[in-house]
């Protein structure tokens, strides 16, 4: 079958790093992305790995091992506005779309 | 570009109502997708549309939900008749690929209350 499992809850203060882990399973993986989601409002892209290693984007990375099926987002020097859900998302060859996690909501302390 | 448009915002409706969401993707996106979100299910894919054929429909929940693609600025999604179940808020949104390479640009969302 197909699944998604991330954390439900962070908890991290300002200024801080703080990792999100999402697992998969899934035939044919195409590659995993990443969306932020701010209370009331609705979800926004903020990267995409389909390849193994990091990539980075300003203060926000995201890693992929396609061979242990996993993924994090890294959310480095936290600022309170990044108090929001990140979903993981995976896209399917064989679906041609892609299948959300529940996601992982992070509060942000001063 | 505007985004990807949805009306109404908000709807609350009567059970057994007829329900009608609309949306407008992006200009030159070739793939639109319907998502529901509730607290118990998460965002869940209801169907999608490439090149305003439905490609595929198997999230839909049963027979009283319906979407339409007439052209490639507009899509519909019609919930007929409404149940108190079907509460959530439903987004629309829209790529030019399936495979979420570039991501996928969501709208507002609508909120739906069955009472």
């Amino acid at each position: 079958g197909q699944s998604l499992e991330q954390p439900s809850e962070v908890t991290a203060v300002e200024g801080a790093i703080v990792q999100i882990n999402c697992t998969y399973q899934t035939s044919g993986f195409y590659g995993l992305s990443w969306y932020q989601q701010h209370d009331g409002g609705a979800p926004t892209f903020l990267s995409y790995n389909a390849l193994d290693g990091l990539e980075e984007t300003g203060r926000f990375s995201s890693f992929l091992s396609r061979s242990d099926s996993y993924g994090y987002l890294l959310l480095q020097e936290l600022q309170m506005k990044d108090s929001a859900s990140y979903f993981c998302a995976f896209a399917n060859t064989n679906a041609g779309k892609s299948t959300f996690g529940d996601g992982t909501t992070l509060t942000v302390k001063p | 570009d505007a985004g990807v448009i949805q009306s109404p915002r908000h709807e609350v409706t009567e059970m057994g109502q007829e329900v009608t969401l609309r949306c407008k993707p992006i200009s030159g996106h070739d793939y639109l997708f319907w998502y529901r979100q509730t607290m118990m299910r998460g965002l869940e894919l209801l169907i999608y549309f490439n090149n305003n054929v439905p490609i595929d429909d198997s999230g839909m929940p049963e027979d009283r939900f319906s979407a339409k693609m007439p052209n490639a600025s507009f899509s519909t999604l019609k919930i007929q008749p409404s149940e108190p179940r079907d509460s959530a808020v439903y987004f629309c949104a829209s790529s030019p690929m399936p495979t979420g390479a570039v991501g996928y640009t969501f709208g507002s969302g609508t909120r739906l209350t069955v009472v």
